[in-house]
C-alpha cells in the first residue's frame, strides 16, 4: 500500500501571499489530519476531516482553512501568509474510528519571507 | 482535557545502553497511547500503541513500553541502543471524542559512539 503523499514538499513563500498544500491519504483511510511544527511549538493540531467534515479543530486563526474531497484527499490553505507561518506542515490519516493510529506524510517545509 | 508531558528535551547515550524515555499522560479514561519516532525531515513513523491489555507493548526495531495507569505514564525503552536509533521520539495520546491526537513535545535523542 502505499503511503502518505504531500505536495509539495518544499514551498518558499513571502508574507501577504496564500498558499496551497495538498495530502493524499492511504487508499481506504476517510480521515486525514493536518499539524503544524515548528521547533518552539512542536507539534500543534490544525484540524482532522473525515468523511468531508471537519470533525476536529485546533487552536489556529482563521486564516488556516482545509477541505476534504470525496476521495478523502485533503488541501489545506493558508490565507496571508505571516513569518510565524514558517514551519513544517505534516498530514497524517487514519482508518477513522477513534483510537486508530495516524499514518504521517513527510510533511511540506513551508518558508515565508 | 488531554495532555502529554515528556520531561526530558533532549537525552545522550552511548551506542549499546539502555534507553528510557519519559512519558506522563493526563487523559480522564483509559487512554490509547503511542510513540512515534522522527528522524530529520522526516514524517513520524510509530513505533508502537497501547489501547488496551498487557501494559508492556512491543514495537519495532526493538522498543518496548509499559503502561502504568497508577503513574500516568507510558515509558519507551529499548535494551540497547544504536547509533541508527538518534531521532526525536514523540508520545502522543488520542481523545475518545474523536481522532485528534495530543503530542507531547518530544525527546531528542543524541547516539555517541
Amino acid at each position: 500500500k502505499a503511503g502518505v503523499t504531500q505536495t509539495p514538499r518544499y514551498l518558499i513563500k513571502t508574507r501577504g501571499q496564500q498558499v496551497t498544500l495538498s495530502c493524499s491519504p492511504i487508499s481506504g483511510h476517510r480521515s486525514v489530519s493536518w499539524y503544524q511544527q515548528t521547533p518552539g511549538q512542536g507539534l500543534q493540531f490544525l484540524f482532522e476531516y473525515f468523511s468531508e467534515t471537519q470533525r476536529n479543530k485546533g487552536n489556529f486563526p482563521g486564516r488556516f482553512s482545509g477541505r476534504q474531497f470525496s476521495n478523502s484527499r485533503s488541501e489545506m490553505n493558508v490565507s496571508t501568509l505571516e513569518l510565524g507561518d514558517s514551519a513544517l506542515y505534516l498530514c497524517a490519516s487514519s482508518a477513522g474510528t477513534s483510537g486508530y493510529e495516524q499514518f504521517f506524510g513527510p510533511g511540506t517545509r513551508l518558508t515565508v519571507l | 482535557a488531554q495532555s502529554v508531558t515528556q520531561p526530558d528535551i533532549h537525552i545522550t547515550v552511548s551506542e549499546g545502553a539502555s534507553l528510557e524515555l519519559r512519558c506522563n499522560y493526563s487523559y480522564g479514561a483509559t487512554p490509547y497511547l503511542f510513540w512515534y519516532v522522527q528522524s530529520p525531515g522526516q514524517g513520524l513513523q510509530l513505533l508502537l500503541k497501547y489501547f488496551s491489555g498487557d501494559t508492556l507493548v512491543q514495537g519495532i526495531k526493538g522498543f518496548e513500553a509499559e503502561f502504568k495507569r497508577s503513574q500516568s505514564s507510558f515509558n519507551l525503552r529499548k535494551p540497547s541502543v544504536h547509533w541508527s536509533d538518534a531521532a526525536e521520539y514523540f508520545c502522543a495520546v488520542v481523545s475518545n471524542t474523536g481522532n485528534q491526537f495530543y503530542f507531547g513535545t518530544g525527546t531528542s535523542l543524541t547516539v555517541i559512539p
